[in-house]
């Protein structure tokens, strides 16, 4: 039974660049939540996708956007990257409606110069 | 406004106990949640609280207080492999997300 997997595991960008992050979810689940930690942060909430659509949505600005496929799998776009978006980024998934059944993912290191 | 305090660092003894605490103030409830993070990792779940009253899983113990808005984690006969970044977070509604407090690293020492 895989878990969740995400792809790449560590990824090197320049400012004003772009970035796509994938993630599958752990077999049998359906929903998929995105978090983003910076160094010594706990995880923040960035978006969570249900049924190919953005279900709920944290405190980040439009240059974060994502996308959820019928197979459920999801992808994390930023666009125009700042310094700042450098951090580990966790993708969850659960069952709908169950949240205490969420399992993450490994993350994809971001670092952007 | 919303808040989940956890102390920053706390360190112990090998074969030692540590409490450590957790206050939130949420909009909404749904359950506590407690993860262990090792360095450069992905959180992994330890505990999920939803009713008042003390969860014992092996070493390790989580209680929850709503009232209260309160929550531990109890490490008993602690491991070098123990020394992690502790995760308190609360799940606001049943839609699964999750809102973290900043983690508490626990140092064990020999």
């Amino acid at each position: 039974d895989a878990g969740v997997t995400q792809s790449p595991t560590h990824l090197i960008k320049t400012r004003g660049q772009q970035v796509t992050l994938r993630c599958s979810p752990k077999s049998g689940h359906d929903t998929v939540s995105w978090y983003q930690q910076a160094l010594g942060q706990g995880p923040q909430f960035i978006f969570q996708y249900y049924e190919e659509e953005e279900r709920q949505r944290g405190n980040f600005p439009d240059r974060f956007s994502g996308h959820q496929f019928p197979n459920y799998s999801s992808e994390l776009n930023v666009n125009a990257l700042l310094l700042g978006d450098s951090a580990l980024y966790l993708c969850a998934s659960s069952l709908v409606d169950r949240g205490e059944t969420q399992y993450f993912g490994p993350g994809t290191r971001l670092l952007v110069l | 406004g919303q808040n989940i305090d956890q102390p920053t660092e706390m360190t112990a003894t090998e074969g030692a106990i540590v409490q450590i605490n957790c206050t939130y103030q949420t909009s909404g409830f749904n359950g506590l949640f407690w993860y262990q993070q090792h360095a450069g990792e992905a959180p992994t779940f330890l505990s999920y609280n939803v009713l008042d009253g003390l969860e014992e899983k092996g070493r390790f113990s989580s209680f929850l207080s709503r009232s209260k808005g309160y929550s531990y984690l109890l490490l008993k006969e602690l491991q070098m492999k123990d020394s992690a970044s502790y995760l308190c977070a609360v799940s606001p509604d049943s839609w699964g997300k999750l809102q973290f407090g900043a983690g508490t690293q626990v140092v064990v020492t020999p």
